[in-house]
Formats: structure tokens, sequence, C-alpha cells
């Protein structure tokens, strides 16, 4: 089955620095790979996410990056702010008619500092 | 839309008792997933519905962990006897199997079993 590995557990920035969270998987079928992200006591959210017909994908500052090839994506922050503390999930899915389940990373710490 | 509804929210029992977390998936998703997430072992999905028929219950556990989905609307995740190893925050999630994957969590039942 899929297995997903993801680094670091623990990121920590100042505030406007760049932030980057890496995963790999290991099912070359899979194809949709979003990231979460939970504040301390609170549900996981939905982020960004990226199907795999797409190398890159931008939403403000935040951007996600696929190689397939090497089967590992990351998540890329820019500018960031005391606010974007929090921990992060990648996940991966494996193609629709298939299993609809996704599988999590163990999720990356990541303090701002102001 | 009132998104995932969970309940309880907080949950505290003795060990041995059974304890019945409930979900009320967002209308219209047809996947339901159960999730429990410790600091030991992160997020780990339990069992998914795919239109209320169980696909994937290999995450369950052991036998004292049931779920069940009799309706589109509502679904239970029963722990019988309650363990103090079984406390953990439990997410109820749903979705589309037709659509991109997006998972939507609900606020999660922190279960703490003494």
């Amino acid at each position: 089955g899929e297995n997903v590995e993801q680094h670091p557990s623990t990121l920590s920035v100042q505030e406007g620095d760049s932030a980057v969270i890496k995963c790999t998987y290991s099912d070359s079928a899979s194809n949709y790979f979003p990231w979460y992200k939970q504040e301390l006591g609170k549900r996981p959210q939905l982020i960004i996410d990226i199907r795999s017909n797409v190398g890159e994908k931008k939403d403000q500052r935040i951007a996600v990056t696929l190689n397939k090839t090497a089967k590992h994506f990351s998540l890329h922050i820019t500018e960031t702010q005391p606010e974007d503390s929090a921990v992060y999930f990648c996940a991966a899915r494996g193609p629709q008619g298939g299993s609809e389940k996704l599988v999590f990373g163990k999720g990356t710490k990541l303090t701002v500092n102001p | 839309d009132a998104g995932v509804i969970q309940s309880p929210r907080h949950e505290v029992t003795e060990m041995g008792q059974e304890v019945t977390l409930r979900c009320k998936p967002i209308s219209g998703h047809n996947s339901l997933f159960w999730y429990r997430q410790t600091m030991m072992r992160g997020l780990e999905l339990l069992i998914y519905f795919n239109n209320n028929v169980p696909i994937d219950d290999s995450g369950m556990p052991e036998d004292r962990f049931s779920a069940k989905m009799p309706n589109a609307s509502f679904s239970t995740l029963k722990i019988q006897p309650s363990e103090p190893r079984d406390s953990a925050v439990y997410f109820c999630a749903s979705g589309w199997t037709s659509g991109i994957g997006e998972q939507f969590f609900g606020p999660g039942t922190r279960l703490t079993v003494l």
C-alpha cells in the first residue's frame, strides 16, 4: 500500500522567511496530493492540493510542487507570518476508481517566530 | 452548509465502558472517513465508507472497534470495551468519490479513557 514520508518533523523560521516541507510517496499510481493545515486544537483544513498532471500550483504565499519521476512533492510558504504557525500534513491518494483513502504523512510542526 | 458535525466534542469515560461517537457528513457527500489522531501515531485512517458501504476497515485496531453507516447522513464509531490506549481525538471527514478527492474534516471528538 501507499506510504508517505514527511520531513522535517519540526521547522522553526523567522517571520518573513520562507518555509519548505517535503514529502515522498511510494505508490506511483497516486495522483492527488493535498496539504492540510492543523492549528492547535482544531481540525485539519485543506490549504492547497495538486494533481499528478500538474507540476506546480500556487495560491498567494503558498505553492506546491510535484515531481512524479522522483515521487516527491513539496509545500513552499513564502513571507511567513506568525499565523502560519501550525502542523502541516501532506497526503497522497490513488487514482479515481481505486482507493479513495488519503494516506497522510506524520506532520510538520511549523513555528514562525516574530 | 454546517459542515461535518460530530458529537460529542469531548468524552471522558472509564475503562471498560462503551463509547459511541457520531458523525453527520456534509449533505451530498457519498464518502465518509473515520480517523484517529494521537501524538505518537499521527493521523490514522480507521475505516471509510462509500455510499454507506464499508470499503476499507484495515485500519480498525481490533474487534473492540466497530463502525456503521445506516444512511447517507449518519455514521457511528463504537468502542466496546474502551481502554486507556484508545484516548485520542477522533475525526470524521466526508467527500465525494467522483470529485477531486478533497476531504472535509469535522471538529473531532476528544476521547479520554481513564
